[in-house]
């Protein structure tokens, strides 16, 4: 079974905090995303990595950067987090691009 | 408008019932269609691939209208478990591997 697993379910920071997600899948996919879900607009997609090294912005890039030093993980990194990065986020991961395996979430309250 | 649209819902339907959820996209270039489910508090898990002659997964039956640029996902004998959100996804190619999320249906099954 694919395994795709975040550093935390819950995480409770303060503006202009630094804040650092970590995502780890088990089955050396070259694909990895982080989305962010909130209510009414569904998953959006903040940026995307097709190769170490690699990334390209999604739709909602701004106030977000990632690195993808190793191929098994991929870290999205708020650099000063804002209390409308209050949301669910999701890491995925895939293989061919098309069936996306996720994580189960970390839920970010920026207070 | 959004690439991707749905009925919010919530639709609320007896045990053993049929039921049908729509979604529409925008871009007449998209390539591959998926319903994806998520589970209260969970994260999204593939469902089930949606091709052109539409397919058949047990109770669950998916189509392809591309003429309409609409998506359906049809359940019957409706079951306690089946309560969940249903996410219409879409991948457009233009090189990348990224899906494209609608921001869901709620279908809830009463006894």
């Amino acid at each position: 079974d694919v395994k795709v697993t975040q550093s935390s379910r819950y995480l409770v920071k303060r503006t202009g905090e630094k804040v650092f997600l970590e995502c780890v899948q088990d089955m050396d996919h070259e694909n990895m995303f982080w989305y962010r879900q909130d209510p009414g607009l569904g998953l959006r997609l903040i940026y995307f990595s097709y190769d170490v090294k690699m990334k390209e912005k999604g739709d909602i890039p701004e106030g977000y950067s990632v690195s993808r030093e190793k191929k098994e993980r991929f870290s999205l990194i708020l650099e000063s987090a804002s209390t409308n990065q209050t949301s669910m986020y999701l890491c995925a991961s895939s293989l061919l691009g098309i069936e996306q395996f996720f994580g189960p979430g970390t839920r970010l309250t920026v207070l | 408008r959004k690439e991707v649209e749905q009925d919010p819902g919530p639709f609320n339907v007896p045990e053993g019932a049929t039921v049908a959820f729509n979604c529409t996209y925008s871009n007449s270039a998209s390539q591959s269609f998926f319903w994806y489910r998520q589970d209260c508090r969970k994260e999204p898990k593939l469902l089930m691939s949606v091709y052109s002659s539409g397919n058949e997964d047990g109770r669950f039956t998916a189509q392809l209208n591309r003429a309409s640029q609409y998506i359906s996902l049809l359940i019957r004998d409706s079951k306690l478990s089946d309560s969940a959100t249903y996410l219409c996804v879409v991948n457009i190619n233009t090189g990348r591997r990224a899906l494209t999320f609608g921001s869901g249906t709620r279908l809830q099954v009463q006894p």
